[in-house]
């Protein structure tokens, strides 16, 4: 059984340009969360997804920062006209339809830089 | 609000030590906490994760506590080796907003021969 998935694993972005990040949560797992991780920080929620679904986007930027999960395919956390402050690790987890301890599975992140 | 601290924030030891790292939070309505593993570069190893109705954990020579009334949790490393450098992360998981973990920023911990 494959972990989560995150791809690209290192992202380089100019300044103005979209980022889109990907991430495949485990197999049978229909909730997806998106942290970020700062330079020197912890992570910190962004939102909470289950297919086709916004459940808790109250860590996400007002601007700029999207994320989906659709019924089929991976979430995506889309970020547009980056900017230097955009520079971070998006780690993507999943977790299981129903658990008693809501317990996370993390993807490796993706790195992403905006020059 | 839940807020989560670590602290030391970095930690050197020769190899053989035991040692503690320890973990505060804010509420103590949390549902869970969870320890992770982060090495360089690398995404989140999950360690331990104690129920708000259990008081530790244990695996291996790893030993997590949970005092919600005080607000603490200690992650207990027996006999530490080189292997165990890594940054230790705690994660609580509130009670009224158990779909988000709330992370300390870390302890970089260093295990020399």
């Amino acid at each position: 059984n494959a972990g989560v998935m995150q791809n690209p694993r290192h992202l380089v972005r100019r300044r103005g340009q979209e980022a889109r990040l990907r991430c495949s949560p485990m197999k049978g797992h229909s909730h997806v969360y998106w942290y970020r991780q700062l330079p020197e920080e912890g992570l910190k929620f962004m939102v909470y997804l289950q297919k086709e679904n916004i459940i808790d986007e109250s860590g996400m930027p007002k601007e700029r920062f999207s994320a989906e999960f659709p019924k089929e395919g991976p979430s995506i956390l889309r970020i547009q006209q980056v900017v230097r402050g955009d520079s971070a690790a998006y780690f993507c987890a999943s977790s299981p339809p129903s658990t008693v301890a809501y317990e996370q599975y993390f993807g490796p992140g993706t790195r992403l830089t905006v020059t | 609000k839940q807020e989560v601290t670590q602290i030391p924030a970095a930690l050197s030891v020769p190899e053989g030590e035991n040692l503690v790292l320890n973990c505060s939070f804010t509420d103590s309505a949390i549902y869970n906490l969870q320890w992770f593993r982060q090495d360089p570069g690398k995404g989140l190893t999950s360690l331990l994760l104690i129920q708000s109705s259990q008081r530790e954990q244990t695996s291996g020579r790893l030993n997590a506590s949970l005092d919600k009334s005080s607000g603490r949790s200690t992650l207990y490393i027996a006999a530490s080796q080189p292997g165990d450098s890594a940054t230790y992360l705690c994660a609580a998981r509130s009670s009224g907003g158990y779909n988000k973990l709330i992370f300390g920023a870390g302890t970089r911990l260093a295990v020399h021969p």
